[in-house]
């Protein structure tokens, strides 16, 4: 595997359900992000881990519920969404150093949910 | 407060001929970077260019080019010999100075090459 993967690419899931949506990075990178795009909106960043520490939390509802054991994995956990929380999230990672301002964030495919 | 403003919803370009995505930023910050990604149907955001707030020359790679005009605070997006892949939205986002990461997305542009 190369870049960034995420699973599932999609899922459709009621609003009771809970459910994981999991992004790896194979880049050696020290930084991961989940963004939510929903349709005719611009990308909204939910979340920001930094060495594995929550360094931003965009007031996102505490319905998501986001996890980075280490380094390469990141996780978002769902439970009780709400339909407008259908959209397609993005993980990313970049390699965060000090002072830096140019440091590109490579993004995975996203999971496309649907909550019913 | 910092902003990414992409004003043309829907642009059509000739295959092989050129275009130019339009970006405007809005930041007082001296120090920023910008950045250009491309999203194909299939939702992956692919990175194509990046230009510094101090870089002195407009930045290129192969076919795509910025045109930075730093005191009208905007960053262009210039596709040269337009093929019919690529179709998909354009992204202009802009990284303000924070140690966080923090990308600010515009709306996005969404071009189609016609044959």
């Amino acid at each position: 595997e190369t870049g960034v993967t995420q699973t599932p690419r999609h899922l459709v899931m009621g609003m009771t359900n809970k459910k994981s949506l999991k992004c790896e990075q194979h880049l050696g990178h020290n930084a991961m992000y989940w963004y939510k795009q929903s349709a005719k909106k611009p990308l909204e960043l939910m979340f920001v881990y930094n060495f594995k520490e929550q360094t931003e939390n965009n007031s996102v509802p505490s319905r998501f519920s986001p996890e980075c054991p280490n380094s390469s994995h990141l996780f978002l956990h769902l439970h009780t969404l709400q339909p407008e929380d259908s959209a397609l999230y993005l993980c990313a990672s970049s390699q965060e150093e000090a002072g830096d301002r140019k440091e590109t964030q490579y993004f995975g495919p996203g999971t496309r949910l649907l909550v019913l | 407060a910092q902003k990414i403003t992409q004003t043309q919803p829907g642009m059509f370009v000739q295959e092989k001929e050129a275009v130019t995505l339009d970006c405007t930023y809005d930041t007082s910050d001296p120090s920023y970077g910008l950045f250009w990604y491309k999203q194909p149907s299939s939702g992956e955001m692919i990175f194509l260019i990046y230009q510094g707030s101090y870089d002195q020359q407009n930045a290129t790679e192969g076919r795509y080019s910025l045109n930075f005009q730093k005191a009208r605070k905007s960053a262009n997006l210039v596709i040269s010999a337009s093929q019919l892949g690529d179709s998909a939205m354009y992204f202009c986002a802009m990284r303000p100075p924070s140690n966080t990461g923090k990308l600010i997305f515009g709306q996005g542009t969404t071009l189609q090459v016609k044959p």
